[in-house]
C-alpha cells in the first residue's frame, strides 16, 4: 500500500513565524500536491510537482513556498504565518497518467492541523 | 474552468437506508471522476472512479455511473452502516494530473 507521512499531525505556531509542513511518500511517485481543507470550501490546491526541483502553483499559492530535492520529499512552507493560514494541510501523491486524461488516483496523507495563534 | 458541485449537507440517515449524494460537474470535454471518502481523523482516500461516459464505478456496496448527457456523477448505496459515516468528496481531472474537488458532504449513520 501506498503510504504518505505527514511530519505532524497537530502543529501550534505564532503570527510571523516561518513554519515547514513535510510530507514522505514511498512509492516512488513522481506527483505530489499540498492542498488545504477548510469548512464549507472542500480541498484547495496550493502547490503541486511533476518531478524533482519542479514546482506549479495551485489555485491558492499566496503565502506560501514549496520545496521537492528529492522524489520522495514535498515540504510547504508558510514564509511569514498569518492567522487566516489556520486550517488542514493535506499532503497527496500520484503516478502520472496515462494519456490525455490522466484517471490516476492520489494518495493522501492523514493532514496536519495548523493553528496559527 | 472546471467545477463540482455537491449537495450540501450534513446528511443524517439510519442504519439500512438508502443514500444518494448528488454530484455535478462543469467541464470543457470529458474528464475523469472520483468519490473520495474521508472517515474521522484521516486523510483522504479513494473510493470509486469513472474514466468515461456511462462508466460505473463500485466499492464497498457504493455505486456511481458517469452520465454525460446530465454531466453528473451521483453516489449511491442500497443499505449504509454506521461505519460509512465521513465526508464525501466529488473531484475531477482534465487533462492534467491535477484535481478539482467539490465541497464534500458530510453523512452520519445512526443506529
Amino acid at each position: 500500500d501506498v503510504k504518505v507521512t505527514q511530519s505532524s499531525r497537530y502543529l501550534v505556531k505564532r503570527t510571523g513565524e516561518k513554519v515547514f509542513l513535510e510530507c514522505v511518500q514511498d512509492m516512488d511517485h513522481e506527483n505530489m500536491f499540498w492542498y488545504r481543507q477548510d469548512p464549507g470550501l472542500g480541498l484547495r490546491l496550493i502547490y503541486f510537482s511533476y518531478d524533482v526541483k519542479m514546482k506549479e502553483k495551485g489555485d491558492i499559492p499566496e503565502g506560501y513556498s514549496v520545496s521537492r530535492e528529492k522524489k520522495e520529499r514535498f515540504s510547504l512552507i508558510l514564509e511569514s504565518a498569518s492567522t487566516n493560514q489556520t486550517s488542514m494541510y493535506l499532503c497527496a501523491s500520484s503516478p502520472p497518467g496515462q494519456g490525455h486524461y490522466s484517471n490516476q488516483p492520489q494518495h493522501f496523507g492523514d493532514g496536519t492541523r495548523l493553528s496559527i495563534l | 474552468g472546471n467545477s463540482v458541485t455537491q449537495m450540501e449537507g450534513p446528511v443524517t440517515l439510519s442504519e439500512e437506508a438508502f443514500l444518494t449524494i448528488n454530484c455535478t460537474y462543469t467541464a470543457t470535454g470529458y474528464p475523469s471522476l472520483f468519490w473520495y471518502v474521508q472517515y474521522p481523523g484521516e486523510g483522504l482516500q479513494l473510493l470509486l472512479k469513472a474514466t468515461k461516459a456511462d462508466d460505473k464505478g463500485s466499492n464497498k456496496g457504493f455505486e456511481a455511473t458517469y452520465r454525460k448527457e446530465t454531466t453528473s456523477f451521483h453516489l449511491e448505496k442500497g443499505s449504509v452502516q454506521v461505519s460509512d459515516s465521513a465526508v464525501y468528496f466529488c473531484a475531477l481531472n482534465f487533462g492534467n494530473e491535477k484535481l478539482t474537488f467539490g465541497t464534500g458532504t458530510r453523512l452520519t449513520i445512526i443506529p
